[in-house]
C-alpha cells in the first residue's frame, strides 16, 4: 500500500477485556515498529520487529502485552486483561534498510478502557 | 527520566514569521535526530533530521540546528504558515543501538496565526 495502515482505528473495551490492534507496514518494509502515546505525551517504544524476528521488546509494559508478525508484514499487537492505564493511542511504523532512518508512522489506533 | 525534552508546551506566531521549535537531550549516545509533525486524529509525519556529524540541515522553510555541546537542537520554520499549526515531536535515536528505536520528546503545539 502507499503508506502504513492501522485497524481498527478506534476500539473501546471493558477492563479485562482482550484486545488485538493490527498493522499493515509499507510494502516491503523491513523493520516494523510498536509505539504507545499516552495523552499529552509524545510516543514511547514498545517492541520492534525487523522480518519476523522480535528483536527489541524492552518498551511492553507488562506480560500482558504481546506481539507478533509472523510472516514478516502483517504484526499484531495484543493486549490481554487490558486495564484502565492501557489507555492511549497505538501507533505503528515501519521503515526501509535502504535510504535513512526515518520511519513512516500509521494513524493509529486509539484504544479506551473503560 | 526523559531524556529528550521539549520545554514549551505551545507556541503562538505570526503567519511570515519565525517559527523556534526547541528540543533538549541528555543522553550523549544519541547520533540521530528528527522532527515529526503530527496533525490531530493522524499520526506522526516526518518532517527533517540531522545526523550528530552535522550541526545544520535544510529543506526548504525548514531547518534544524544541533548543538552537540549543549545536547541541544532547535526546528526553524521561514516563513510560518496557518498549515505548519500543528505539534511537533523531536526524537533522538542511537544508530548504534541496532534497533534504531526513537525516543520522543512531549511535543510542543504550534499555532501559526493569520
Amino acid at each position: 500500500g502507499a503508506g502504513v495502515s492501522q485497524s481498527p482505528r478506534y476500539k473501546v473495551a471493558k477492563r479485562g477485556q482482550d484486545v488485538a490492534l493490527r498493522c499493515d507496514p509499507i510494502s516491503g518494509h523491513v523493520s516494523l515498529f510498536w509505539y504507545q502515546q499516552a495523552l499529552g505525551q509524545g510516543p514511547e517504544f514498545l517492541t520492534y520487529f525487523q522480518n519476523e524476528a522480535q528483536l527489541d521488546k524492552s518498551g511492553l509494559p507488562s506480560d500482558r502485552f504481546f506481539a507478533e508478525r509472523p510472516e514478516g508484514s502483517v504484526s499484531t499487537l495484543k493486549i490481554q486483561r487490558t486495564q484502565q492505564e492501557d489507555s492511549a493511542v497505538y501507533l505503528c511504523a515501519s521503515r526501509s534498510l535502504q535510504g535513512g532512518y526515518e520511519q513512516f508512522f500509521g494513524p493509529g489506533t486509539r484504544l479506551t478502557v473503560l | 527520566d526523559q531524556q529528550v525534552k521539549q520545554n514549551s508546551p505551545s507556541l503562538s506566531v505570526q503567519e511570515g514569521r519565525i517559527s523556534i521549535l526547541n528540543c533538549d537531550y541528555t543522553n550523549s549516545m544519541f547520533d540521530y535526530f528528527l522532527w515529526y509533525k503530527k496533525y490531530p486524529a493522524e499520526g506522526p509525519t516526518f518532517l527533517i533530521s540531522i545526523s550528530s556529524i552535522k550541526d545544520k540541515n535544510e529543506d526548504g522553510r525548514f531547518t534544524v540546528f544541533l548543538n552537540k555541546s549543549a545536547k541541544h537542537l532547535s526546528l526553524h520554520i521561514v516563513p510560518s504558515q496557518p498549515g505548519d499549526s500543528a505539534v511537533y515531536f523531536c526524537a533522538a535515536s542511537r544508530t548504534t543501538s541496532g534497533t534504531y528505536k526513537y525516543i520522543f520528546g512531549t511535543g510542543t503545539r504550534l499555532k501559526v496565526l493569520a
